[in-house]
Parts: C-alpha cells; sequence; structure tokens
C-alpha cells in the first residue's frame, strides 16, 4: 500500500529565511505528488504536482519542489518565506490507474516569525 | 469559472442523528470525492463517484454513504452519528481521467 511520510509536525521560520519542507513517499510505481496547502478553516490548494518529466517542479506562491526517486522523496521549498506563508502543508500522493485517491501525509504547520 | 462549493459550512449535530452534506464540483469535473479530516487521523478518503456510480471506497463503516446526481453533484450521508464523526468534510473534483483534484472550502461537522 502506498503511504507518505511528513517527519516534522511542525516548522517555525523567520520572515524572509528559507524553508525546506520534507516528504518521502513509499509506493511501487512512479508516484504522482502533490503538495498542498491548508490555512485555518479552509479547504486544501494546490501548490504544485509532479507527473513526469523535470524533476523540479514549480508552483504558485513561489514554491518549487524536487523529486528524488532515490531517496523516495518530494520535498518543497520557497527560498524567501513570507508572513502569509503560515498555515499547514500535506504532501500527497495518487494512485495510478481508474482509482483516484489520494493519501496524505500527517502534515506540517508552518509558523512564520516576523 | 467557480470553485467546488460545499454546504452547509458548519453543523451541529447530537449523537444518533443523521446528517447531508452537499457538494457541487467545478463545471465539466464529473469526478467528486470526499474525505475527512480529523486532528488524530488526519485526511482520510472516504469515497469517490463518477457517473452516478461509485468507483472506489475507503475504509470507512457502512454509516457512510453517498450519492452523485446527474449534475455531477454529490451528497454524502452519515446515519447514526458518534461523536468520533466531528471533523471536517471536504469534498473535490476533478476531471474524467484526470489526476488532479481541486478541494471545496470543507463542511465542520461538530457532533455533540
Amino acid at each position: 500500500a502506498q503511504s507518505v511520510t511528513q517527519p516534522d509536525i511542525h516548522i517555525t521560520v523567520s520572515e524572509g529565511a528559507s524553508l525546506e519542507l520534507r516528504c518521502n513517499y513509499s509506493y511501487g510505481a512512479t508516484p504522482y505528488l502533490f503538495w498542498y496547502v491548508q490555512s485555518p478553516g479552509q479547504g486544501l490548494q494546490l501548490l504544485l504536482k509532479y507527473f513526469s518529466g523535470d524533476t523540479l517542479v514549480q508552483g504558485i506562491k513561489g514554491f518549487e519542489a524536487e523529486f528524488k526517486r532515490s531517496q523516495s522523496s518530494f520535498n518543497l521549498r520557497k527560498p524567501s518565506v513570507h508572513w502569509s506563508d503560515a498555515a499547514e502543508y500535506f504532501c500527497a500522493v495518487i494512485s495510478s490507474g481508474s482509482a483516484r485517491q489520494l493519501t496524505f501525509g500527517s502534515g506540517t504547520q508552518l509558523t512564520v516569525l516576523p | 469559472k467557480a470553485g467546488v462549493t460545499q454546504t452547509p459550512r458548519y453543523l451541529i449535530k447530537t449523537r444518533g442523528q443523521q446528517v447531508t452534506l452537499s457538494c457541487s464540483p467545478i463545471s465539466g469535473h464529473r469526478s467528486v470525492s470526499w474525505y475527512q479530516q480529523t486532528p488524530g487521523q488526519g485526511l482520510q478518503f472516504l469515497f469517490e463517484y463518477f457517473s452516478e456510480t461509485q468507483r472506489n471506497k475507503g475504509n470507512f463503516p457502512g454509516r457512510f454513504s453517498g450519492r452523485q446526481f446527474s449534475n455531477s453533484r454529490s451528497e454524502m450521508n452519515v446515519s447514526t452519528l458518534e461523536l468520533g464523526d466531528s471533523a471536517l468534510y471536504l469534498c473535490a473534483s476533478s476531471l474524467d481521467g484526470g489526476n488532479i483534484q481541486y478541494f471545496g472550502a470543507g463542511t465542520r461537522l461538530s457532533v455533540l
């Protein structure tokens, strides 16, 4: 069965600092990978996705992620964090085929200090 | 283009009651999935509907059910509510054959 691990429950960074959120997955075939962000009381917004091709993918709000097959990782990065980036971030994988079921990590809560 | 719309946004029910939540997908999207989000269990897949048929189901008891209408709108129903059903219920829609799911703002259900 597929699984996603986000080892960091909570990360605190200062505004303007760089950010890296970790994500490791377990999946037999080439996975379809996603990062979503959730602000308090809101649904999930898609930041970026990886299906195939270039392993460095760009997303919205200045985020990027790199797929590393050898490490089974899909880490999210941002060079300079803004106070509005404070939210919870979820890494997810979707199974291929007809079953469009997302499996999520447990999430990383990001706090941004002024 | 309007996003995924979930109604109501908030619900308060008591144990033993039943509840129905509604989801209107993005126009043109025919696949609707439901997820439950709780602090303890995180985000868990409930079921997916496509063309009025349940195509996939997660590991939830039979008290959780859903349906999809010909206009792709979907409802989920929870019968005999338990305290542990308190959660944020999220609906997501996607194009037929698409792997990208777009989420609504969710329905916050509180069971007292």
